[in-house]
C-alpha cells in the first residue's frame, strides 16, 4: 500500500463547476499538507499549504485536512479552463521530505 | 528573479552512457531534492541534501549519484546502472522550517 493514495482521474468538469479532489494517507506522523498544481511539461507550483487539521481558503481554493480520518481535500470553486492541470497532494512529518500522491488530472471544459 | 534552473530541458541518453542533469538555485535555500516523475506514479525521491557536502539517499537512489559542493548547485548523474532512466526529472529546494518546495521546470530524459 502506498503511503499517499490519490485517484489519478482523469476528471472532466464544465466551466463554473466545483472541482473536488482528495487524498488519503497512512502515516499518522504527517502534520504538514500541501497541494501543488502542475501544468503539462512544467514543474509543480505550490497552491495551498495547511498545518494539522482544519480548513484554509484562498480565493477560489479551499483546502481541508481531517487527521482523524487521514483524509485531505481540495475544492476549486467557479472552475476556469485555466485550472486544467494535474493536482498533486503532498505531506510531511517533521523533516524536510515530502511524500506525494500520484496526481489527479483535471480538465475544465469551456 | 529568484528561482531554480534545470538544464537541459530535454536530454537523450544512449545505452551504457552516463549523463548529468544540472540544477541551480539562487533562492539561498538550504535543502535541495531530486525527484523522478513517471506517469501514474507521482513523484519519487531520488536524493536530497540539507547542507553542503552532505546528501542522503531517497527511495529510488540505485543507479543515480549526486554531489553538493556549493549551496546553489545539486547536479544529478544518471549512470549506466539505471536500467530504466526514461522519465521526467524534477529538482526542488526549500529552506529550514519551510515545508513547501520550489520546483524547477524539469528535464525530460529519454533513452535512445
Amino acid at each position: 500500500q502506498k503511503e499517499v493514495e490519490q485517484d489519478p482521474g482523469p476528471l472532466s468538469v464544465p466551466e463554473g463547476a466545483i472541482v473536488s479532489l482528495n487524498c488519503t494517507y497512512s502515516n499518522s506522523a504527517f502534520q504538514y499538507f500541501m497541494w501543488y498544481r502542475q501544468y503539462s511539461r512544467k514543474g509543480p507550483e505550490l497552491l495551498m499549504y495547511t498545518y494539522s487539521s482544519g480548513n484554509k481558503e484562498d480565493g477560489r481554493f479551499t483546502a481541508q485536512v481531517d487527521k482523524s480520518s487521514k483524509y485531505i481535500s481540495l475544492f476549486i470553486r467557479d472552475s476556469q479552463p485555466s485550472d486544467s492541470a494535474t493536482y498533486l497532494c503532498a505531506m510531511s512529518a517533521n523533516d524536510y521530505k515530502l511524500s506525494f500522491g500520484a496526481g489527479t488530472t483535471v480538465t475544465v471544459r469551456a | 528573479d529568484g528561482g531554480i534552473t534545470q538544464s537541459p530541458k530535454y536530454l537523450f541518453r544512449k545505452e551504457g552512457q552516463n549523463v548529468t542533469l544540472s540544477c541551480e538555485q539562487n533562492l539561498n535555500h538550504d535543502a535541495m531534492y531530486w525527484y523522478r516523475q513517471d506517469p501514474g506514479q507521482g513523484l519519487r525521491l531520488i536524493y536530497y541534501s540539507q547542507i553542503v557536502n552532505d546528501f542522503q539517499k531517497g527511495d529510488i537512489a540505485e543507479g543515480y549519484s549526486v554531489s553538493r559542493e556549493k549551496k546553489e548547485s545539486f547536479p544529478l548523474t544518471v549512470t549506466s546502472a539505471q536500467k530504466n532512466p526514461t522519465a521526467f526529472y524534477l529538482c526542488a529546494s526549500n529552506s529550514r522550517g519551510v515545508y513547501g518546495y520550489t520546483f524547477g521546470s524539469g528535464t525530460r530524459l529519454t533513452v535512445v
